[in-house]
């Protein structure tokens, strides 16, 4: 019954490859999200979707596209994985888009670059 | 612009005692406010929000936090500290364009 679910938890690879990270909610939730956690612990908004629309962009290199097929849905895809990409990433979801209502996450994706 | 920060990275308690976790954010409106704790290799859990309602919030296991305008703080803090309370712990304010910034994070030991 996890509500937050990402696959898979831990991801090692090559410099240059492409890989794609999922993410569902069971939780019934119309905004998803995505997290970058540094090796600081340092977490910054990345992508969020509202009922499958881009809301959110911040300033990320254009290697990494997320996509929703649908509410509940929310993956991401890195082109040409580079070291500093090295991270944890969270997907997180929320009733509606303000913010007030607190975000669920998951237990994050570690990604590791060779 | 809304920012928040956590005065302690690292806070070392006792077993038993009361912990206290440092909170001071600026925001340019009435904010809504977050602690959250992520426990090693797991997500982020909500302990306690605020949205302008009451200004002493109470949380789960056992946590509080106290909303002072005067003094743009919202600290945590919890009467006895449990072994399992070892975690990071997020202080964070939501931006007026519906972002959420997270605090530097404070890393709390429980010693026996």
């Amino acid at each position: 019954d996890t509500a937050v679910s990402q696959t898979p938890k831990y991801l090692v690879t090559q410099m240059g490859n492409d890989k794609s990270i999922k993410c569902e909610q069971n939780l019934g939730h119309d905004t998803m999200y995505w997290y970058k956690q540094d090796s600081k612990k340092f977490l910054k908004i990345m992508f969020s979707y509202n009922n499958k629309e881009l809301i959110i962009n911040e300033t990320v290199p254009n290697r990494f596209s997320p996509k929703s097929p649908d509410k509940a849905h929310l993956n991401l895809h890195i082109n040409s994985l580079e070291l500093g990409d090295s991270a944890v990433y969270f997907c997180a979801s929320s009733f509606g888009q303000g913010g007030k209502q607190p975000q669920h996450f998951g237990d994050g994706t570690r990604l590791s670059i060779l | 612009a809304q920012s928040v920060t956590q005065l302690d990275s690292h806070v070392s308690v006792s077993e038993g005692t009361p912990v206290l976790l440092r909170c001071n954010y600026s925001s340019s409106y009435s904010p809504s406010l977050f602690w959250y704790v992520q426990h090693p290799n797991k997500g982020l859990q909500l302990l306690l929000k605020y949205t302008s309602a009451a200004t002493l919030v109470k949380g789960i296991n056992g946590f509080e936090a106290e909303f002072k305008k005067s003094e743009t703080s919202f600290h945590l803090t919890k009467p006895s500290a449990h072994m399992s309370d070892a975690a990071e712990y997020f202080c964070v304010v939501r931006s007026n364009d519906y972002k959420l910034s997270f605090g530097a994070g404070t890393t709390v030991t429980v010693r026996a």
